[in-house]
């Protein structure tokens, strides 16, 4: 069945360091979706990303889709202790028949 | 817009009592889902209503477990018999349409049963 994988499971950044997590697909997405979650809250929509090899930027979040579009990125440029949390991408099927959640990133910022 | 709401926030029940969850989406939204999250499995949907009526409830982990969407602004998800190992954060979202666009999650109910 369809998988969507994320690494690292766990991340621990200094602040002001970038931070990159990375979603991977079994199979090709129709579009791949972002979310944040707080510790101790709802995960809430970043963003979505549906053509290939589309680049979309939100201040210090660069968000990728690949080429092939089973894999995306997230980079956080400077970090801060407001980014702290986890990660999730959610890639959706070409059926449109399920949006698949990853394992999601915690993002650790050390101040 | 107040956004997804979910009640209760909180819920301790003791193994074998009935649980019952509550959402109320955003107007307008037509599709909901409900999802459990937990460390082990992290976020499962267990189903996902479109227009009032279940599209997919294969995340339903058995029969104990029901879901009803009566009308567009109200779903409840039951548990009965509960069971410890069904404690879990329960979150409801809704979205614009179906799985197309982004989802807006309530703040979830944190169930335990002892």
């Amino acid at each position: 069945g369809q998988q969507v994988m994320q690494i690292p499971q766990y991340q621990h950044v200094q602040e002001g360091e970038d931070f990159t997590t990375y979603c991977n697909s079994s199979t090709t997405l129709s579009n791949i979706q972002w979310y944040k979650q707080r510790p101790g809250g709802h995960p809430v929509f970043l963003i979505q990303l549906v053509k290939s090899g589309e680049v979309k930027k939100q201040k210090r979040l660069t968000f990728q889709f690949g080429e092939a579009k089973k894999n995306s990125s997230l980079h956080i440029t400077a970090t801060q202790t407001t980014d702290v949390g986890t990660y999730f991408c959610a890639g959706l099927g070409t059926g449109a028949n399920n949006l698949f959640f990853g394992t999601g990133t915690r993002l650790t910022v050390i101040p | 817009d107040a956004g997804v709401i979910q009640s209760p926030r909180h819920e301790v029940t003791e193994m074998g009592q009935e649980v019952t969850l509550r959402c109320k989406p955003i107007s307008g939204h037509n599709s909901l889902f409900w999802y459990r999250q937990t460390m082990m499995r992290g976020l499962e949907l267990l189903i996902y209503f479109n227009n009032n009526v279940p599209i997919d409830d294969s995340g339903m982990p058995e029969d104990r477990f029901s879901a009803k969407m009566p009308n567009a602004s109200f779903s409840t998800l039951k548990i009965q018999p509960s069971e410890p190992r069904d404690s879990a954060v329960y979150f409801c979202a809704s979205s614009l349409q179906g799985r197309v666009y982004g989802y807006t999650f309530g703040s979830g109910t944190r169930l335990t049963v002892v």
